[in-house]
């Protein structure tokens, strides 16, 4: 039961125009959202995140938008460049199951590739 | 510099082994995570501990076993009983039980041969 959904396995962009990666989620108790971005053979590096209390947040190239009625976040690059070429996870924090701990939940990424 | 370590980065194991992921982190984090990524899947949790002494199951616990008898540490055992245990482990840790941001560490590939 995959909570948190990537509907795009992958994504190629031309340098310099925007890169979109959404996002979609079925628990509405979620109340934190992040992005991680990887590299092959390499653990997520934490990107930008978003409260369910707010409906964008921005850091620099990287914005996050996040519509709670529709259960959908997306992140968009702007400008792309090739650096940005890699794996990105939508992440959601929410309570686990059998404990009640917060934990994240992953999504099942899309891999952006930016052309030079 | 603080950070988390996995060791080894490449492991080969033979069929019906069991072989141990070692993860440190020198954060000071209270918790600590251990995941599996398979192509298409994403991260998937097979273990977390909120703190020393205490771990939790994830998703897929099944045919792995932990421990955390000191903060700094979480080791993974993959045991033989695991019937696909070829895949990418990533350990990761947060400050708390509540805090929402994770710190991965470099990863594991272990191939069962």
């Amino acid at each position: 039961d995959q909570q948190v959904k990537q509907n795009s396995p992958s994504l190629s962009v031309q340098e310099g125009r925007i890169s979109i990666l959404n996002c979609d989620y079925t628990n509405s108790m979620f109340d934190y959202f992040l992005w991680y971005k990887k590299y092959p053979a390499e653990g997520p590096t934490f990107l930008i995140s978003i409260s369910s209390i707010k409906d964008k947040n921005e850091d620099g190239r990287f914005t996050v938008f996040l519509n709670k009625s529709a259960k959908h976040l997306s992140l968009h690059i702007v400008p792309s460049q090739p650096g940005d070429s890699a794996v990105y996870f939508c992440a959601a924090r929410g309570s686990y199951r059998s404990t009640g701990a917060n934990n994240l939940f992953f999504g099942t990424g899309t891999r952006l590739t930016v052309i030079p | 510099d603080g950070g988390i370590t996995q060791s080894p980065k490449y492991l080969f194991r033979k069929e019906g082994q069991n072989v141990t992921l070692s993860c440190e982190q020198n954060l000071n984090h209270d918790a600590m995570y251990w995941y599996r990524q398979d192509p298409g899947q994403g991260l998937r949790l097979i273990y977390y501990s909120q703190i020393v002494n205490d771990f939790q199951k994830g998703d897929i616990a099944e045919g792995y076993s932990v421990s955390r008898e000191k903060k700094e540490s979480f080791p993974l055992t993959v045991t033989s009983a695991q019937k696909n245990p070829t895949a990418f482990y990533l350990c990761a840790s947060s400050i708390g039980r509540e805090t929402n941001e994770q710190f991965f560490g470099p990863g594991t590939r272990l191939t069962v041969l």
